[in-house]
C-alpha cells in the first residue's frame, strides 16, 4: 500500500491475555519503529529495526514486550500477560533513513489496545 | 520520561488569531522535528530543523530552533480551523538518531 498499515485498528482484551499487533511499512523502507502513545501524551519510543534486526530496543518497558521483523518488512509487536497499564495506542512508523535530520518518519494510524 | 516539555498544553482560539507553541528541554538535540496529529491518525511531519538559530517557514507556520539547540517554537499566523490538532515536537540526539524523543504535545483548537 501507499502508507504504513497497522492491524488491528482496535483490540480489546482481558488482563493476562496475549496480544499481537501487526505493522506493514511503506515498501522499500528499511527502518521501522514502534512507539506507544498514552492518552494525552506524546509518543514514547519502544523499538527500532534496521532491516531484520532490532537495532535499538531500549524503550521496551519489560520482558513482556517483544517485537520481530523476520523478513525485513512486516513487523509484529507481541505483548504477553497484558496488564491494564498496557492500554494505549501503539504506533508504527517507517522511514528510508534514520529519524531526525536524515529521515522522515511516516506513521500508521495506530492500533488502540484496551486491556480490561 | 518526557524530556521535552511543551507549552501550553491546550489552546483554544478563534480563527484569525496568532499563536506560539513552545518546546523546551535541558538536553541538546542534533535535530528537532515538529509533527501534527489529528484524532485517530498518526503524527505527520511538518518540518525538521538542524542548525541552532534556524528559522523555517511553511505557509502561515514559522518554526525556530534555539541557538543552543535545546528549545524550539512554532508560530502560527492567522489560525484557521484546519490548523486544529495535536502539535508535537520531537528531538533526536547525536549518536542515537534512530530514537526520537517526543514532547508532551499541545492540543490546538481553532473555532470560527
Amino acid at each position: 500500500g501507499a502508507g504504513v498499515s497497522q492491524t488491528p485498528s482496535n483490540k480489546v482484551t482481558e488482563k493476562g491475555k496475549y496480544v499481537e499487533l501487526r505493522c506493514d511499512p511503506i515498501s522499500g523502507h528499511t527502518a521501522l519503529y514502534w512507539y506507544r502513545q498514552s492518552l494525552g501524551q506524546g509518543p514514547e519510543f519502544l523499538i527500532y529495526f534496521q532491516g531484520t534486526g532490532a537495532a535499538d530496543d531500549s524503550g521496551l518497558p519489560n520482558d513482556r514486550f517483544f517485537a520481530v521483523r523476520p523478513e525485513g518488512s512486516v513487523s509484529t509487536l507481541k505483548i504477553q500477560r497484558t496488564e491494564r497499564g498496557d492500554s494505549a495506542v501503539y504506533l508504527c512508523a517507517s522511514s528510508s533513513g534514520l529519524a531526525g535530520a536524515t529521515g522522515e518518519l511516516f506513521f500508521g494510524e495506530g492500533s488502540r489496545l484496551t486491556v480490561l | 520520561t518526557q524530556l521535552l516539555e511543551q507549552s501550553p498544553q491546550f489552546l483554544s482560539i478563534q480563527e484569525g488569531e496568532n499563536l506560539t507553541v513552545y518546546c523546551n528541554s535541558s538536553s541538546v538535540f542534533s535535530s528537532l522535528q515538529w509533527y501534527r496529529q489529528e484524532p485517530g491518525e498518526g503524527p505527520v511531519l511538518l518540518v525538521t530543523v538542524v542548525t541552532g538559530g534556524e528559522v523555517k517557514k511553511l505557509k502561515r507556520l514559522t518554526f525556530q530552533f534555539g541557538d543552543a539547540r535545546k528549545d524550539s517554537s512554532l508560530h502560527i499566523t492567522a489560525a484557521q480551523p484546519g490548523d486544529t490538532g495535536l502539535y508535537l515536537c520531537a528531538g533526536a540526539h547525536t549518536g542515537t538518531a534512530s530514537k526520537l524523543t517526543f514532547g508532551t504535545g499541545t492540543r490546538l483548537q481553532v473555532t470560527l
